[in-house]
């Protein structure tokens, strides 16, 4: 069974719009990660944000959040104000604590923002 | 220092050839990662390096095989690949949370 699903295989979105892209992950130990990488068509994968299963509140890094619904087991990045920088491949991963710091990647969205 | 570095940047090789990729950190991780990568796909986990032991995807040919020579050192020898080979190649390291990876060697095999 797949343990990281993204629903989205490409999404196009207007630049300055907010964007949402899913994740729903399942696993059954307490105690997990999930993370959000950006790769650039360069091909450098790059790490944008880290939600931990304990934190209280969803996690932020600039533009960037992550919307951890923990009973629903989801966790959808948003970014604010797109720009055309963002256009790129987006892979949401989990990494659960029993695994030897081993990651499970979802299949990836490909995000397009159009002036 | 949170970079991670990667030679080459690309790489063109026969099948008969026998070729080395590098992978080098200076921020003091103690687990180092290769994932092979295809286009429009997530990465496969190739090899992990963690406290000095290695865990290795089952499904990886021995044509591959990492050394580690350091800590922050981590290499991956490439000896008579094939085609389907052809891919990017990532590197990663990290401490206990987010991989951080280098920018990959796009890799030829011909």
């Amino acid at each position: 069974a797949q343990k990281i699903t993204q629903t989205q295989p490409g999404m196009f979105v207007q630049e300055k719009e907010a964007v949402t892209l899913d994740c729903t992950y399942d696993t059954s130990d307490p105690s997990y990660g999930l993370f959000w990488y950006k790769q650039p068509s360069s091909g450098e994968m790059i790490f944008l944000i880290y939600q931990g299963s304990y934190d209280q509140q969803n996690a932020t890094e600039g533009r960037y959040s992550l919307n951890f619904q923990k009973a629903r087991k989801s966790a959808n990045l948003v970014i604010s104000a797109s720009q055309l920088g963002d256009s790129a491949m987006y892979f949401c991963a989990m990494r659960e604590y029993g695994s030897n710091y081993q990651l499970i990647w979802g299949a990836g969205t490909k995000l397009i923002i159009k002036p | 220092d949170t970079e991670v570095t990667q030679t080459p940047k690309h790489l063109v090789m026969g099948m008969t050839n026998k070729k080395s990729l590098k992978c080098e950190q200076h921020m003091g991780h103690r687990a180092m990662y290769w994932y092979k990568q295809k286009a429009k796909k997530p990465p496969e986990l190739m090899f992990v390096y963690s406290y000095e032991k290695l865990s290795i995807n089952e499904s990886v040919p021995s044509r591959f095989s990492p050394e580690c020579p350091n800590s922050s050192l981590l290499n991956l020898h490439l000896h008579a690949l094939q085609p389907e080979d052809s891919a990017l190649y990532l590197c990663a390291s990290s401490q206990v949370g987010e991989q951080f990876f280098g920018p990959g060697t796009r890799l030829t095999v011909l």
